[in-house]
């Protein structure tokens, strides 16, 4: 069956440096990937997204790639703040769905602190 | 736009009682989904449904059932609740053809 691993629960790192947030997965090849952003007592955010044909991709500070060989997605946040401080989700579609997938299936998170 | 809205924010209930979690969204997304997150376990998907009119199992459906009462509007019934959906309650939708999903704020609920 799928399994989604983020392999660190916490992550902490100083203010100004990229943080770096793994995500593998097995049995499978997804046809996209996505990351969320989840604020304590709030729901997730959608931050990304990056199909099984890109190797990378950039939004501001930003930065996801996917590498279909290893099974694993890298996000990375560079000049990192404060304000970065919260739990990232990794997300895939189940196995045998295809881009249109309505479903999602979600690792547990890293929670990320950025120590000024 | 308001997004996706949920209600209500906190609810207690003893075993046994039932209860309607209510959810809907105004941005005319198609599917809507159903999740609770409990710490450890990650967000698991409960119900979903792909449009109007639909409706289907997700990962973690027993002891819950779903209404898709519009294309706005998508609510989460516990008959009989248990001390084990004590959890967080999230809401999302998804406009076809996007993979994004838009989650709502969450329903805290405990059952006693």
């Amino acid at each position: 069956s799928q399994k989604i691993e983020q392999n660190s629960e916490a992550l902490n790192i100083q203010e100004g440096k990229t943080a770096t947030l793994t995500c593998n997965y097995t049995n499978y090849s997804p046809a996209y990937l996505q990351w969320y952003r989840q604020d304590p007592g709030r729901g997730p955010v959608f931050l990304l997204l990056i199909r099984e044909n890109e190797k990378e991709k950039r939004k501001e500070r930003l930065k996801v790639t996917f590498d279909t060989t290893l099974k694993q997605s890298l996000f990375h946040i560079t000049a990192s703040q404060p304000a970065d401080s919260a739990t990232y989700l990794c997300a895939l579609p189940p196995p045998g769905s295809g881009a249109g997938s309505y479903q999602l299936t979600f690792g547990k998170g890293t929670k990320l602190s950025v120590i000024p | 736009n308001a997004g996706v809205t949920q209600t209500p924010k906190f609810q207690v209930l003893k075993t046994g009682q039932s209860m309607t979690l209510q959810c809907a969204q105004d941005m005319n997304h198609n599917s809507m989904y159903w999740y609770r997150q409990d710490p450890g376990m990650g967000l698991r998907l409960i119900y979903y449904s792909a449009s109007e009119g639909t409706t289907d199992k997700g990962e973690v459906p027993n002891g819950y059932n779903v209404s898709r009462l519009n294309k706005r509007e998508f609510s989460l019934r516990l008959e009989s609740a248990a001390p084990s959906q004590t959890s967080v309650y999230f809401c999302a939708s998804r406009l076809t053809g996007s993979g994004e999903q838009f989650f709502g704020p969450g329903t805290r609920l405990t059952v006693l």
